[in-house]
């Protein structure tokens, strides 16, 4: 069952405009992660945000994460056109030994030079 | 290191053929796992390994598929019989829990 749910479903911008995807869950989490998808690659980690942290960082990548609201923002600033990909969140509901981790449907970006 | 290899990359097959898809996981991760990505149905968990043992086979469709992970360095998914509807992206994806995931590039199934 899909524990994220992305938004919008896609999102079509200009090179140079920052690009926001929302990610929205059901049950308390650990951690939640966000990967992209290159078409007809495999998906790469770009970062992780844990369940006690609201905001992160890395290069143009910024994460927020509200667990009141159980939601969480991927914003990319100053986007390129090699940032068009898929974008999914993926939410950890690990206990124990068993890692839970569940993937949304996705958010595709295109940037348009 | 090379990173997740997953083999075959992409498998035309007939329906009721057996499929064996390879994965070979990043050295010195302790959890393997198996997705299915479609269209419909986006990225599903089929099964997860942890230390070389089956922790959670919740999401494996059916009895037709079955995955085996030998050695902390080798796992197979095996389908037989396919079907069409078994058409879709398989990832091989490692970690060391519970850290973030290294996907492979998939193994893209069509099944005719």
């Amino acid at each position: 069952s899909q524990q994220g749910e992305e938004d919008p479903q896609a999102l079509s911008i200009q090179e140079g405009e920052n690009a926001t995807m929302n990610c929205s869950y059901k049950t308390s989490i650990n951690n939640l992660q966000w990967y992209r998808q290159n078409s007809g690659r495999g998906l790469v980690h770009l970062i992780l945000i844990r369940s006690n942290e609201r905001e992160k960082h890395s290069g143009r990548l910024r994460v927020t994460l509200d667990t009141s609201k159980k939601s969480s923002s991927l914003l990319i600033t100053a986007s390129r056109a090699a940032d068009t990909a898929s974008y999914f969140c993926a939410t950890d509901e690990s206990g124990g030994s068993n890692y839970k981790l569940t993937f949304g449907k996705g958010t595709l970006l295109t940037v348009n030079p | 290191d090379a990173g997740v290899i997953q083999s075959p990359r992409h498998e035309v097959t007939e329906m009721g053929q057996e499929v064996t898809l390879r994965c070979k996981p990043i050295s010195g991760h302790n959890s393997l796992f198996w997705y299915r990505q479609t269209m419909m149905r986006g990225l599903e968990l089929l099964i997860y390994f942890n230390n070389n043992v089956p922790i959670d086979d919740s999401g494996m469709p059916e009895d037709r598929f079955s995955a085996k992970m030998p050695n902390a360095s080798f796992s197979t998914l095996k389908i037989q019989p396919s079907e069409p509807r078994d058409s879709a992206v398989y990832f091989c994806a490692s970690s060391f829990y519970p850290g973030e995931l290294f996907f492979g590039e998939g193994s893209r199934l069509t099944v005719l």
